[in-house]
Parts: C-alpha cells; structure tokens; sequence
C-alpha cells in the first residue's frame, strides 16, 4: 500500500515556505524522505526512524507522527534549487523479518523567483 | 565520496531480448535493492538482496525477472522477453543496514528502452 501524498504540485517563490504531508494506512517503521531532479536519480534527504523524531537539514525538516501514520517535510525560505520532486518512502513490515520501502507519487515542487 | 555506480546508462533492446542491467554498489553495505521508474511515475520497488539472497520482492517482479551477486562487487537485474512496458529507468540502492532503518542510495539509473 503506498503512501498517499499532498500537494500533488506546488509552486513557490523565492523564500516562501512549504510543507508536504505523507500519510499511510499501515503502521510505519521508518520514513524516508528524497528528492529527484529531473533526469537524475532520487537524493536521499533524511530518514525519520521514531514517532515523535524531528530532523532537520539546513533549511529542510521533517517530522514522523507514528500515531498517526503520517510525516510531514517542512521548506522554509526556499531556494531555487529546491526545485524537484519530493517522495516519501515508507517502511513497513512484510512478514517474515522483511520490511518495504514504498514511494508515494511524489510532490513536486517549483520556485520560481 | 563513495557512490553506486551503473551500467549501462541507457539500453536500448528489441521486444523479447534479454538485458542484464549493472550495479557496483558501495563497498561496505550490505543490503541491495533493484527500482523501477516509469517515465514520469513514482519510484518502485523491485527487490532487495542480501546474504545472497533475496529478502523481499513486489509482484513486479516475477520469473521475467532475476538478481545476481556474481563476484564480490557487482550486482546485476535480468530482464528476460523484454516487453515495452519494461521501458523505464532502472535505480540500484545499497545500504549497510536494513532498508527501513538505514539510508539508501541510490545509483544514476540505467534507462531501458524497449522497442
């Protein structure tokens, strides 16, 4: 079952904030969050692995909600190079000692200046 | 800084051939996954690999399919009777612990083309 995530788009300018959400039906295990370029392959950005966990990267945070199966990626001031696409990776168990990641469908986000 | 690495970067085969996509993943991991992406779609899973042997597999990948560790550093994807919608972007990941607890990095990708 695959993470449902919102906004589907956003389009940002300079230095506005953004936040995109990442929610499941399952009992979540961890959270990871990327980013993808056009044409390139997935950036890995951070990864949430306890209910309650808040990371942050520069400008870029997230939170992980285990209660409610969800994460949150927060964009503060954004730069034009936050452009792309964002995915959430969800882990979950599969039975037998294996866990999944899935994607959502993605975010993907525009700033323009 | 280490990095997976793949090869070919992109593939172009005729409808029914085989292919056999390339990863070296980073040397000291321990975990290997194989994902797909179609052309403007998500990311998704294939398989994960390790000690050898496959630890998990989507329906995606079934017996057209197969994962191979031949030699201590390569880690390869066979596509059998390549059919047009087996067109798409192809990521290797390795990571040192288990996916769900551990980063995955991800490899430029092979881009297959089926025609």
């Amino acid at each position: 079952q695959q993470p449902v995530q919102s906004p589907q788009a956003v389009i940002l300018r300079e230095g506005e904030d953004a936040v995109i959400n990442c929610s499941s039906s399952k009992a979540l295990y961890s959270v990871h969050w990327y980013r993808q370029k056009h044409g390139e392959a997935p950036v890995f950005l951070m990864i949430l692995l306890k209910g309650g966990e808040q990371k942050g990267h520069e400008k870029i945070s997230a939170s992980f909600n285990e209660k409610k199966q969800q994460s949150s990626l927060y964009l503060t001031a954004s730069q034009l190079s936050y452009s792309g696409t964002y995915f959430c990776g969800t882990a979950t168990y599969s039975g037998a000692g294996s866990y999944q990641l899935t994607f959502g469908k993605g975010t993907k986000l525009s700033v323009i200046p | 800084e280490p990095e997976v690495t793949q090869t070919p970067s992109h593939q172009v085969t005729q409808m029914g051939q085989e292919v056999i996509l390339r990863c070296v993943p980073i040397s000291n991991h321990l975990y290997f996954y194989w994902y797909r992406q179609i052309l403007g779609q998500k990311v998704e899973f294939l398989v994960s690999f390790y000690n050898n042997e496959i630890s998990e597999k989507s329906e995606i990948f079934d017996d057209q399919f197969s994962v191979e560790r031949p030699d201590g550093s390569n880690f390869t994807l066979k596509i059998r009777s390549t059919k047009l919608e087996d067109s798409a972007m192809y990521f290797c990941a390795s990571s040192t612990r288990q996916g769900w607890a551990d980063t995955q990095y991800f490899g430029p990708g092979t881009r297959l083309t089926v025609l």
